[in-house]
């Protein structure tokens, strides 16, 4: 089965200190990609990353990186230098094999930003 | 990426009734998603409307609970039908955009659902 697992519910970190918030996925197919969301209180999904599962290197993207380890099917976000607007909820999403295009969200993390 | 409207922003309806929910693009889309997240949940995927063919459905949604339409390449319509209070979600659209080289999912702002 496919599934994306979260298992933080919630997160804080101090403003401009570093976090980690973990992602594992479980799929049998050798080809799939891995995305992160941001959800703030307004609602909205806002596309943050992105890892292909044939990737050499780990993707990044401004104070957004993603540590890929796929032996231990993990793809954990680390956000750089944090802000206040990074309090959000964290979506990660698996996209899967089979068409369509499909994502598959895990129960995300719910990131708190203190000054 | 592109530019994802929908309409309503939220609305609060009475059991019974029926919503419409539309999501509009600024540019041709091939795909066009629809999800749920019920409150404090995850996004569940509804269906996958693509234009000119009937919308594919998840297991667990129904044509006659959640009509879709995609009369055109940047419009679909979601209708919750026979609304419930269980019906209370966040419904968004989303659509196929290219980011890192891949196809990647961009989301509309969301249309919030209270059911009474």
């Amino acid at each position: 089965a496919q599934k994306i697992t979260q298992t933080q519910p919630g997160m804080f970190v101090q403003e401009k200190e570093a976090v980690t918030l973990d992602c594992t996925y479980d799929t049998s197919d050798p080809s799939y990609g891995l995305f992160w969301y941001k959800q703030p209180s307004s609602g909205e999904m806002i596309f943050l990353i992105y890892q292909g599962s044939y990737d050499q290197q780990n993707a990044t993207e401004g104070r957004y990186s993603l540590n890929f380890q796929k032996a231990r099917k993990s793809a954990n976000l680390v956000i750089s230098a944090s802000q206040l607007g990074d309090s959000a909820m964290y979506f990660c999403a698996m996209r899967v094999s089979g068409g369509y295009n499909k994502l598959i969200f895990g129960a995300g993390t719910r990131l708190a930003v203190h000054p | 990426s592109a530019v994802i409207s929908q309409k309503p922003s939220r609305d609060i309806c009475q059991r019974g009734t029926s919503l419409t929910i539309q999501c509009q693009v600024d540019s041709q889309v091939t795909m066009m998603f629809w999800y749920r997240q019920q409150p404090g949940q995850s996004l569940t995927l509804i269906a996958t409307a693509n234009q000119g063919s009937e919308a594919t459905y998840e297991s667990g949604f129904v044509i006659d609970k959640f009509p879709i339409s995609r009369p055109n390449l940047t419009f679909s319509t979601l209708t919750v039908s026979n609304m419930s209070p269980e019906d209370s979600s966040i419904y968004l659209c989303s659509v196929l955009g290219l980011a890192g080289g891949t196809d990647t999912q961009y989301f509309g702002p969301g249309t919030r659902l209270t059911v009474l």
